[in-house]
């Protein structure tokens, strides 16, 4: 089916630096996603990303949090700078058209900030 | 706020046994109701999804009915195997509010033994 990649898949930082995830979304899709999952908890959605603006997001995406898909290459979630509860799995997902569509996720990035 | 309550957190099976696990969410109108399942080192896959009242997904032999009365999308296997070991998330996605987020539940873990 189709694939949606994430790169790196593991990135472990200093407290208060930057971080930048990557994410390639499945070739037609327009509607791009993060999530986040810390350690044996549930999922949670961070933000939603169409055409070129982000459409809504939760609480949990902070102010040093920021996505951007710069001409249609790879679909990025950057933090600036990093706090060690940042520590998560960030799962990227991307979807068609229509709300009921189904999203696709990538395997995730592995962040841990120390 | 719109939620999503799975009741087992573990579920263990031999294989051949019937699976049943129980999905309850809460939310306005009809959202669309989703099961995803999620193996090691790897994003959740869509499994199948039902958007209306009565209105079954299927599956991998996987099935779930839509039930608004209980407010329920309960997901049941005949049979199940040793490769059905794996996490299985329960999902909606709000249908009033414009809002495309996932709302997951907390998942279920499956082990199936030989």
């Amino acid at each position: 089916g189709p694939k949606v990649l994430q790169i790196p898949s593991h990135q472990i930082i200093d407290m208060g630096q930057m971080v930048t995830l990557n994410c390639d979304p499945v070739s037609n899709h327009l509607y791009f996603y993060w999530y986040k999952q810390i350690l044996g908890q549930q999922m949670e959605f961070l933000v939603n990303f169409y055409n070129g603006k982000v459409m809504e997001k939760s609480k949990l995406f902070k102010d040093q949090f920021s996505v951007e898909r710069p001409d249609g290459s790879y679909f990025t979630l950057k933090i600036q700078p990093t706090a060690l509860e940042d520590s998560a799995v960030y799962f990227c997902a991307s979807s068609g058209l229509g709300f009921s569509y189904e999203q696709y996720f990538g395997p995730g990035t592995r962040l841990t900030v120390l | 706020g719109d939620s999503v309550t799975q009741t087992e957190g573990q579920v263990a099976l031999s294989e051949e046994d019937f699976l049943t696990i129980h999905c309850n969410y809460s939310a306005s109108g009809y959202p669309a109701l989703f099961w995803y399942v999620q193996y090691p080192g790897e994003g959740p896959q869509f499994l199948f999804r039902a958007s209306r009242d009565k209105e079954k997904g299927s599956s991998r032999g996987f099935e779930a009915t839509y039930d608004k009365g209980t407010t329920s999308f309960h997901l049941r296997k005949a049979s199940v195997q040793e490769s059905d070991s794996a996490v299985y998330y329960c999902a909606l996605v709000p249908a009033s509010s414009g809002s495309w987020q996932l709302i997951f539940g907390s998942g279920t873990q499956l082990t199936v033994m030989p």
